[in-house]
């Protein structure tokens, strides 16, 4: 089965660090774009972070630019996000999700996971 | 950056009917568009990829149209479980992948 399965998520006060993983399995993982989509408690969708299959491209939205970091370890399937200098707004559901064509970085998400949920609070 | 505008916000319907919900891109995306199904507390869901694509396993009652710079989704007969809140998504860039701030279908 295609699947995504996120973790690290939890609470941490403003200014903490925290990192989520996202480990992949039933597809060739190393050609596929991984994205971070985030989602505030009763907001909309925002796109976070990609990193790409092969060439490691990666793109980060403005609000978390300098603060977050993405990589992938394509030998152990698994997309990482390392958020650090957290804020209040950092608050939300974090997915992980597949773009819909391998080697592609540009597409429409196809999977995604169940999400994690990170809260910054004092 | 690429701005996309959804409407409605909301919408209420029932079953059976037709309904459609648009995006507007704030310039052109080509047809780098997708529309996605979330219901409370699960992840999206994805329904249609370049624009009128139907993803593997969506009812064909589900259809996409553009006209320029405006992407139309259709549902052609509400079923019970079609209520959700649905979004559309640009990803003609990878700099931005933009998404709509979302339509709430309700009953």
């Amino acid at each position: 089965e295609v699947q995504l399965v996120e973790s690290g998520g939890g609470l941490v006060k403003p200014g903490g660090s925290l990192r989520l993983s996202c480990a992949a399995s039933g597809f060739t993982f190393s050609s596929y774009t991984i994205n971070w989509v985030r989602q505030a408690p009763g907001m909309g969708l925002e796109w976070v972070s990609s990193v790409s299959g092969i060439n490691n491209y990666i793109y980060y939205a403005d609000s978390v630019k300098g603060r977050f970091t993405i990589s992938r370890d394509n030998a152990k399937n698994s997309v990482f996000l390392q958020m650090d200098s957290l804020r209040a707004e950092d608050t939300a559901v974090y997915y992980c999700a597949r773009v819909h064509r391998d080697g592609y970085l540009n597409d429409a998400f196809d999977i995604w996971g169940q999400g994690t949920m990170v809260t910054v609070s004092s | 950056d690429i701005q996309m505008t959804q409407s409605p916000s909301s919408l209420s319907a029932s079953v059976g009917d037709r309904v459609t919900i648009t995006c507007r891109a704030s310039q052109g995306i080509s047809n780098s568009l997708a529309w996605y199904q979330q219901k409370p507390g699960r992840a999206p869901k994805l329904l249609l990829y370049s624009i009128s694509r139907l993803q593997s396993g969506v009812p064909s009652r589900f259809s996409g149209s553009a006209s320029g710079t405006d992407y139309t989704l259709t549902i052609s007969s509400l079923q019970p479980e079609d209520f959700a809140t649905y979004y559309c998504q640009q990803y003609s860039s990878p700099l931005l992948s933009t998404f709509g701030q979302g339509t709430k279908l309700e009953i």
